[in-house]
């Protein structure tokens, strides 16, 4: 099983400024199959990067992924008071599909 | 748009069976693969398994004995049953539909909360 780890297990950010989250996997992944998710409380989470680099539809774009092998990052630009949430990444390369811990972004 | 809608029980006793359904709105089943997702409360979200449009199935191994997931194509609906429950499977459940080819999950129910309990 790959295992993603997240870092930092919280994020305290004040708004605009930049966030940076890191997700670390065990063993390679396909770039193709990492994706990140935001998640409020009492929410569904949201899908913000598929394929470690593309943005979903409606996403903003300060909103950016990149990475590769087995280091990805999530980086939110100019954080808007609505960014403040736990993220998560997921890989889909290798069976079972697995998620990261998750990393909170706090004001 | 589209939109995803779990229901079932929210109290389950230990060694029964849970059963969920989602029900699919503004799209059809039959064009996408959709999965279970869980939240335990305090833990990290855990895939359980997927389904194929055409009905073909792939199931976490630390939970595929227990697993059936099913396709309801008529009624535009899936279902998750996971037998033998424990207090370890009180979880929020989510069902979600996948983003064609790359595997992550583009739309998601608002999740149900299962409690495991005598």
């Amino acid at each position: 099983e790959i295992v993603l780890t997240q870092s930092p297990g919280t994020l305290s950010l004040s708004p605009g400024e930049r966030a940076t989250l890191s997700c670390r996997a065990s063993q390679s992944v396909n770039s193709f199959f990492l994706g990140w998710y935001q998640q409020k409380p009492g929410q569904a989470p949201r899908l913000l990067i598929y394929g470690a680099s593309n943005r979903a539809t409606g996403i903003p774009d300060r909103f950016s992924g990149s990475g590769s092998g087995t280091d990805f990052a999530l980086t939110i630009n100019r954080l808007e008071p609505e960014d403040f949430a736990v993220y998560y990444c997921q890989q889909a390369g290798a069976s079972p599909w697995t998620f990261g811990q998750g990393t909170k972004v706090e004001i | 748009q589209v939109q995803l809608q779990e229901s079932g029980p929210g109290l389950v006793k230990p060694s029964e069976t849970l059963s969920l359904t989602c029900s699919v709105s503004g799209g059809s089943i039959s064009t996408h693969y959709w999965s279970w997702i869980r939240l335990p409360p305090g833990k990290g979200l855990e895939w359980i398994g997927f389904i194929s449009n055409s009905g073909s199935t792939t199931y976490n191994p630390s939970l595929k004995s227990r697993i059936t997931i099913s396709l309801h194509t008529s009624k535009n609906q899936f279902s998750l049953s996971l037998t033998s429950v424990t207090a370890a499977d009180t979880a929020v459940y989510y069902c979600a539909r996948h983003l064609v080819g790359v595997r992550v999950f583009d739309y998601w129910g608002q999740g149900s909360l299962v409690t495991v309990s005598s």
